[in-house]
């Protein structure tokens, strides 16, 4: 069974950094795209960034580029997400998630169960 | 502002059918797959429909996708009060290489 454990959510002030972390199992983790979604409260989804099965190719959402850094432990299983600079505008539960097939324009087939990111002005 | 435009709402009786639209791009949608999401309240968002048209194990046949142009759309039939929740249609954009999604539908089942 797929699964994905989001963890690393918490509170921090604007300026400040924060590191999620997501635990995958079930799965060929090194075969994978992997991305991260978040979604504000109240709001729809917003796909943040992704990085290719070896890591050496990532995307990101324009907002973020330059703040956050996406990367991965194929050893290890995991995922990471380094965000620093943080913004209000950054708050929202943020979902780990499994690209469908080996293309960067798959869908997402297994998602996270979210962790929740509050930046206080 | 999102990239892909749904209707904020839709809603219908149970047992009928019902039609979420996503319009798109050249850029997106006519260029590359479309994937549908199902979130209901509180949960992470599920996998419908990838590939345009495509059900993952476990989708009941109730839920198809389709695709045309720069547009995609999502049929629900037979609709139940289970089937209430936010939707969202969701692809590829080759010139911002990056995921996109629609703002999202509430389905509501009166």
């Amino acid at each position: 069974e797929v699964q994905l454990v989001d963890s690393g959510g918490g509170l921090v002030q604007a300026g400040g950094s924060l590191r999620l972390s997501c635990a995958a199992s079930g799965f060929t983790f090194a075969s994978h795209w992997m991305s991260y979604v978040r979604q504000a409260p109240g709001k729809g989804l917003e796909w943040v960034a992704n990085i290719k099965q070896d890591g050496t190719e990532t995307y990101y959402v324009a907002s973020v580029k330059g703040r956050f850094t996406i990367s991965r432990d194929n050893a290890k299983n995991s995922l990471c997400l380094q965000m620093s600079s943080l913004r209000a505008e950054d708050t929202a539960v943020y979902y780990c998630a499994r690209v469908k097939g080996i293309a960067v324009t798959g869908a997402i087939d297994y998602w996270g169960q979210g962790t929740l990111v509050t930046v206080s002005s | 502002q999102s990239v892909l435009t749904q209707p904020p709402s839709v809603s219908a009786a149970p047992g009928q059918k019902v039609t979420i639209s996503c319009s798109g791009s050249s850029s997106n949608i006519g260029n590359n797959y479309v994937s549908w999401y199902q979130q209901l309240p509180g949960t992470a968002p599920k996998l419908l429909i990838y590939d345009n048209s495509m059900r993952p194990s476990g989708i009941p046949d109730r839920f198809s996708g389709s695709k045309s142009g720069t547009s995609a759309t999502l049929g629900i039939t037979g609709l139940q009060t289970g089937d209430e929740a936010d939707y969202y249609c969701g692809t590829w954009d080759s010139s911002l290489s990056a995921v996109i999604f629609g703002g999202g539908t509430k389905l509501t089942v009166l």
